[in-house]
């Protein structure tokens, strides 16, 4: 089957600095990807929709310049987590989908786990 | 908006036994997919069932099997001789089949314990 990664698998960072995660789809082309916030013992929230080579799409109430979603090749995105706060920190899913169809299914990466002191 | 309703935060089952998880979705569209996603503890995301709107026979993968209401808007997800190992968190998705982006719409989640 379809695999997606993603590094770090966890990251500790001190307030203020920015942290990047990486997408990476290692066995397909990823035409879109999508990223998400899950809380603990919660559903997963989708931040945003990113297809390659054009602006990511934004969900209404995330911030677009505090999460930075880059999508510069067909098989990798990333996160930025820019001066981040501790109420950033969460557990961050990516997903990727190959090609245009409907009917394509979205294959999910590990997560990363950020914890910001 | 397409909205998915999980009603049981929590549900629990002896090892062996049948357990059923419920799902309501609200939609105006005709077209769509329905998923069923297990994310145990070490919170990978893994499909265990789809389910094409269009296809009136419900969806059968092993021990894992649907029920699937159209008209009434409900995906129930069955899991047939429970085990250890089924213990995890269970998302009920949504997806459109009418427009490009392939967006999920999760439900809230249930906690699937099995007792040995």
């Amino acid at each position: 089957g379809a695999v997606v990664s993603q590094h770090p698998s966890w990251v500790i960072c001190k307030s203020g600095t920015s942290v990047k995660i990486e997408c990476r789809s290692l066995d397909f082309q990823a035409t879109t990807m999508f990223w998400y916030r899950q809380f603990p013992k919660q559903s997963l929230m989708l931040m945003a929709t990113s297809n390659e080579g054009s602006k990511a799409t934004y969900e209404q109430g995330v911030e677009k310049d505090k999460f930075l979603i880059n999508h510069a090749s067909l098989t990798l995105s990333t996160l930025t987590v820019t001066s981040a706060h501790p109420e950033d920190s969460s557990f961050y899913i990516c997903s990727a989908t190959p090609g245009l169809a409907v009917y394509n299914e979205q294959f999910f990466g590990p997560g990363t786990r950020l914890t910001v002191l | 908006a397409q909205t998915v309703t999980q009603s049981q935060p929590e549900m629990s089952v002896q090892e062996a036994e049948t357990v059923t998880l419920s799902c309501t979705y609200d939609t105006s569209e005709s077209d769509y997919y329905l998923f069923w996603y297990k994310q145990p503890p070490s919170r990978q995301m893994i499909l265990v069932i789809r389910q094409e709107a269009y296809k009136q026979q419900n969806a059968t993968e092993n021990r894992f099997s649907v029920n699937f209401q159209k008209a009434a808007k409900s995906f129930s997800l069955k899991i047939s001789d429970s085990q250890l190992g089924d213990a995890a968190m269970y998302f009920c998705a949504y997806r459109s089949a009418e427009e490009y982006g392939n967006k999920l719409v999760f439900g809230a989640g249930t906690i699937l314990r099995v007792k040995s």
